[in-house]
């Protein structure tokens, strides 16, 4: 069976610190891999979709980049945070053949401080 | 682009109440719809999904789903709710099956 994995789960971080969330699946090939924020009051904003190895879309422009540098394997980064990089940040993972249906890990609690 | 919109933010029932919470999404071709459901302290989970065929879609603890193309909708309906209802509820859309849009959840709260 497919399961993801997202670590780690809580991360307390100075300002202007850099910043590597990792996100692995298990059990299926290639796909669609996301990384969104979720924010009281906001829901899930999308922040970057990858459809293949080295293919990342942007959707929020921000401080944050992302990568993918294995077919399931799914990075967030970011140089230097900010306070406002602050967040919930949830992996998520789907194949086309279940029409785009996701499957989320268990979220990162990111303070910046 | 894709976008999802949920009407309420925030919406409070007592038990055995109906419940309607609203999904519009703008996007012009065919698209894959979900409702998925957070319970306090729990992870994202389905609770359905429309692919096609019959628009009223049903999915678990007696929720169901009516997809009506023509106002680009997508309400989610409870005929009565339950006490462990209380979640945070969200609408998504994907196009093209690549990018799934989440709208920006409805917390129902219902009171025993």
């Amino acid at each position: 069976s497919q399961t993801i994995h997202q670590w780690p789960a809580t991360l307390v971080q100075p300002v202007g610190s850099p910043l590597s969330l990792e996100c692995t699946v298990e059990g299926t090939s290639n796909p669609n891999l996301y990384w969104y924020r979720q924010a009281a009051g906001r829901g899930l904003q999308l922040l970057f979709y990858s459809v293949g190895i080295g293919q990342i879309s942007s959707e929020v422009p921000q401080n944050l980049s992302a990568s993918r540098p294995q077919d399931r394997q799914f990075i967030l980064s970011s140089k230097k945070l900010l306070l406002s990089d602050s967040g919930f940040y949830l992996c998520a993972w789907s194949v086309l053949r279940d029409r785009g249906e996701a499957f989320f890990g268990q979220g990162t609690r990111l303070t910046v401080v | 682009a894709q976008s999802v919109s949920q009407h309420n933010h925030h919406v409070i029932l007592s038990e055995a109440a109906s419940l309607e919470l609203g999904c519009n999404y703008s996007y012009g071709g065919t698209v894959n719809l979900f409702w998925y459901v957070q319970y306090p302290g729990q992870h994202l989970q389905l609770l359905l999904k429309y692919f096609s065929g019959d628009p009223l879609v049903k999915g678990i603890k007696g929720f169901e789903a009516e997809f009506i193309k023509s106002k680009f909708s997508f309400n989610l309906r409870k005929p009565s709710v339950q006490w462990s209802d209380t979640a945070e509820y969200f609408c998504a859309v994907n196009a093209r099956g690549n990018k799934l849009v989440f709208g920006a959840g409805t917390i129902l709260r219902v009171k025993s």
